[in-house]
């Protein structure tokens, strides 16, 4: 079917306001993965969900971010009180399961642009 | 802590030539290495692995754990190689380490 697919593609908020980023993975992968790609920054791994064990929330940057998984299936992202450097472009991907013989396959991702 | 670098933040190449992209990780343990690549327009997407030990559009890169280093090599860049390079650390983890990415132009 199609590939990991994100929502919104693109996200202008107001410094303060709460956003939510939403991930599709591919139909039958187990594991999800979000990560901030920032300019000269590269790409920073967030959190990561796998079936149904605890995520791995050990790159949160601070309390303003969370996500959840529904169902083992879509993710939402959610930041709380956006500050500008917020800004940058959230990647979310899967892979059928987290064993790192997996190809991990990456949405286009949500740009969100903090003013 | 793992770690993976790439010290180049851009590599510029002339069609035909050599290129070399540099990526060194620390990790104490066996560690799996990738390359992802980002060309313009179009989402992330795995160029290859080490332990495939393949070859891809061209592209080799042999881990050296004396080194610890994983570079991307290949012997006549084209223009359409022209992209963001990531080189990327799985240390018995589930999740990948990325490096911050190099950027190629290869110039006609």
């Amino acid at each position: 079917g199609a590939g990991v697919s994100q929502s919104p593609s693109n996200k202008v908020t107001e410094k303060g306001k709460d956003v939510e980023l939403r991930c599709d993975p591919i139909s039958g992968h187990t594991a999800l993965y979000w990560y901030r790609q920032s300019l000269g920054q590269g790409l920073e791994f967030l959190i990561y969900f796998q079936g149904n064990s605890a995520p791995d929330k050990s790159g949160l940057p601070s309390d303003r971010f969370s996500a959840e998984r529904t169902g083992g299936s879509v993710s939402t992202l959610t930041i709380q009180r956006t500050q500008q450097e917020d800004s940058a472009v959230y990647l979310c991907a899967s892979s059928l399961t987290g064993d790192s013989g997996n190809t991990i396959y990456f949405g286009e991702g949500s740009w969100l642009t903090v003013v | 802590a793992q770690r993976v670098t790439q010290p180049e933040k851009l590599l510029s190449v002339f069609k035909g030539a050599p290129v070399e992209l540099k990526c060194n990780y620390s990790y104490s343990g066996s560690p799996e290495l990738f390359w992802y690549v980002q060309y313009s327009r179009q989402r992330l997407q795995l160029l290859l692995r080490h332990i495939s030990r393949e070859s891809i559009k061209g592209f080799t890169a042999d881990l050296n754990k004396g080194e610890t280093s994983f570079h991307l090599k290949k012997p006549f860049a084209q223009e359409e190689d022209s992209a963001m390079y990531y080189c990327a650390l799985s240390a018995n983890t589930d999740k990948l380490i990325f490096g911050t990415g190099t950027r190629l132009q290869v110039f006609p």
